[in-house]
């Protein structure tokens, strides 16, 4: 069975912080693991997505995030924060059964950024 | 940019009546999935199609939730006898996958459903 555990319901930083989202995850099988965020009534957009190879991946919005088998961790971060950066964000593992690829979310985490 | 569109955007209804909602994925996708997104919460499986058959259901689909995905394309979500514990956004999303493991998928903007 796959799960994701995402730390900390919401985050606060600065304009111009580092942002930190953090992510663990659990997968019997190797684990596809996705960020998205959400807009308020908006759908999902994918931030970044990995899959194999490098375990640093680079997504939209100057945000990546590392893959660390040994920590089952898949930790989003973004240098800088920028005010257009305030969302939620969830990440998801993929749920493979049967040939498909259901998405297992974390409860998210609510990023504000303040001035 | 044709992305997943999803209509009615809201709908606020009272409790018994039936709903419906309707997904037009990214053309030429061939899967279709259903979650639904409570507050405070990650969205939750609830179904999923390859081309027009309906593969998995989640247990979270009671039976008076039914979907649909005639020829392929769009597909309707029904909810009926709609319940309070009904209110939620219902995602839609698609992908383009002939059997590798590897997959995108896409969401549209969700419909919001509130029940009275």
């Amino acid at each position: 069975a796959q799960s994701v555990t995402q730390l900390g319901s919401h985050v606060s930083v600065s304009e111009g912080a580092l942002v930190l989202l953090r992510c663990n995850y659990s997968s019997s099988v190797p684990p596809y693991l996705f960020w998205y965020v959400q807009y308020p009534n908006q759908g999902l957009q994918l931030l970044l997505k990995y899959t194999t190879g490098a375990t640093l991946v680079k997504g939209i919005n100057g945000f990546e995030a590392e893959f660390k088998k040994s920590e089952t961790s898949f930790h989003l971060t973004k240098p800088s924060a920028h005010m257009s950066d305030a969302a939620e964000y969830f990440c998801a593992v993929r749920g493979f059964s049967g040939g498909y690829n259901k998405l297992i979310f974390g409860a998210g985490t609510r990023l504000a950024v303040h001035p | 940019d044709t992305g997943v569109s999803q209509n009615p955007r809201h709908k606020i209804t009272k409790r018994g009546q039936n709903v419906t909602f309707r997904c037009d994925p990214i053309s030429e996708h061939n899967r279709l999935y259903w979650y639904r997104q409570t507050l405070g919460q990650g969205p939750e499986f609830l179904t999923y199609f390859q081309n027009e058959a309906q593969l998995e259901k989640s247990r979270l689909l009671s039976d008076r939730f039914s979907a649909e995905r005639p020829k392929g394309s769009f597909s309707t979500l029904e909810i009926q006898r709609t319940e309070q514990g009904d209110s939620a956004m219902y995602l839609c999303a698609s992908s383009l996958n002939f059997g590798q493991v590897q997959e995108t998928q896409y969401f549209g903007p969700g419909t919001r459903l509130l029940v009275l």
